[in-house]
Formats: structure tokens, C-alpha cells, sequence
């Protein structure tokens, strides 16, 4: 079926630096959608693309949908940015969500 | 902002019990969805729903699960009988269109035992 692939699992960064998550998809997907989960376990929502990119504050992702592949770059990590974040991709209009593993964030001072 | 809340936040039920998880989703929303995450997996899809009908299920959508939404009031996901396999995180969520970003609930962490 169709699979939604994120790497890293996991990935640590120093406060003040900056690197980037990726999912990758095995089909061609309509939109995908960026959250990150809170220490509470909330879903909170960071982006939703249909194409092109998106920027906010710190934060940038981009959404290929004919190579296949969605990014998040965050840039100037602080350690309020440490948590798990999300990439979930939608293949038509009736929304359901195709999730990936999620990657694991740590920010160290 | 606008806000799904899902009730309770936490359910504890004996295996073979009924558990119905509640969720009041965004007034104006028009299309409702579950997911359920087991500890340390993938967040799956479950059902989505509009217009008072099931659009799509997935293989994890058993036959012991049911949705409603009667006179527009919770949005509810019935499991009778319950059974083991059913402990895990559910997750609500909702949109106006079928095209646009669902807003996401805190989940429901249903222990079954």
C-alpha cells in the first residue's frame, strides 16, 4: 500500500544550529502535512502544503509531489523545538492522512 | 483558536466491555476522522465520515467499531465488545473540506484489560 517514509528516527542538534527531516513517498501524494507533538501528546499542526514551500519563523518545508518527497528545515534550533515530529500525506480529496514514523528531536544547549 | 476536544482524555475498560470515545469537533467542520496510535507505532487511519455516512475505512476499522455523529452533536467512536488489541491512543480530528489541513484532538488513551 502506500507508505510514507521518514528519516532521521532520531536526531540531535545543538541550540543555534539547524538541519532538516524528510519524508519520502512511495506514491504521488496531493498534500502533506507537518506536526509536531507536544509533551502533552497534542498534534500540533506546522504545515500544510499542496506544492512549493512554506516558511515560518524558523521553520521551512517544501512538498515535491512529482519526485516524491516533502522536507522540514529548521534552522536556529532553541530547546523548545525538542520533540517528535510528523510528516502525514493525503493521496485525495476525502483527507485521510498516510502518517510516517516520526523523528525524534533533541536540542541540547 | 478553534479546538477539537475529545472526552475523556484517558478510559480505563475491562476486555469485552462497550467504550464509546467522544469528540466535539469544530462547529463548522464537515468532515470527521479517527486514528489510532498503539504505543510506539505509527499513527494509523481509522474511518473518515461526511455528510452522516462513512467514506472510507481501513482493515483496522473491525466490525466491532461504529461512528456517528447524531444531530450534529460528538462525533463518537463506538467499540462493542471490546478487546485487547484496542489499548492505544485515538485521535479525532476535523475539516471544513476534504482538502484542507484536519485540526487534531489531544487523543483519547484507551487502556483495555
Amino acid at each position: 500500500g502506500d507508505q510514507v517514509e521518514q528519516s532521521p528516527s532520531a536526531l540531535s542538534l545543538h541550540e543555534g544550529t539547524g538541519s532538516a527531516l524528510r519524508c519520502n513517498f512511495t506514491t504521488t501524494m496531493r498534500a502533506v502535512q507537518w506536526f509536531r507533538k507536544n509533551s502533552r501528546g497534542s498534534l500540533i499542526n506546522l504545515f500544510y502544503l499542496a506544492s512549493g514551500t512554506k516558511e515560518n519563523g524558523r521553520l521551512k518545508s517544501a512538498f515535491d509531489s512529482k519526485e516524491r518527497y516533502s522536507t522540514l528545515h529548521i534552522r536556529d534550533a532553541q530547546l523548545e523545538d525538542s520533540g517528535t515530529y510528523f510528516c502525514a500525506a493525503s493521496n485525495y480529496n476525502q483527507g485521510k492522512l498516510i502518517f510516517g514514523q516520526g523523528t525524534k528531536l533533541s536540542i541540547k544547549p | 483558536g478553534p479546538k477539537v476536544l475529545q472526552i475523556p482524555s484517558h478510559q480505563i475498560i475491562d476486555m469485552g466491555q462497550m467504550v464509546t470515545l467522544n469528540c466535539d469537533p469544530v462547529s463548522n467542520h464537515l468532515y470527521f476522522y479517527w486514528y489510532k496510535q498503539i504505543l510506539g507505532q505509527q499513527m494509523e487511519f481509522l474511518v473518515n465520515f461526511y455528510n452522516g455516512k462513512v467514506m472510507e475505512k481501513s482493515k483496522l476499522f473491525k466490525d466491532q467499531f461504529s461512528v456517528e455523529r447524531p444531530d450534529g452533536s460528538y462525533f463518537t467512536l463506538k467499540i462493542q465488545p471490546t478487546a485487547l488489541e484496542d489499548s492505544a491512543v485515538y485521535f479525532c480530528a476535523s475539516s471544513y473540506r476534504g482538502n484542507q489541513a484536519p485540526l487534531f484532538g489531544e487523543g483519547t488513551r484507551l487502556s483495555v484489560l
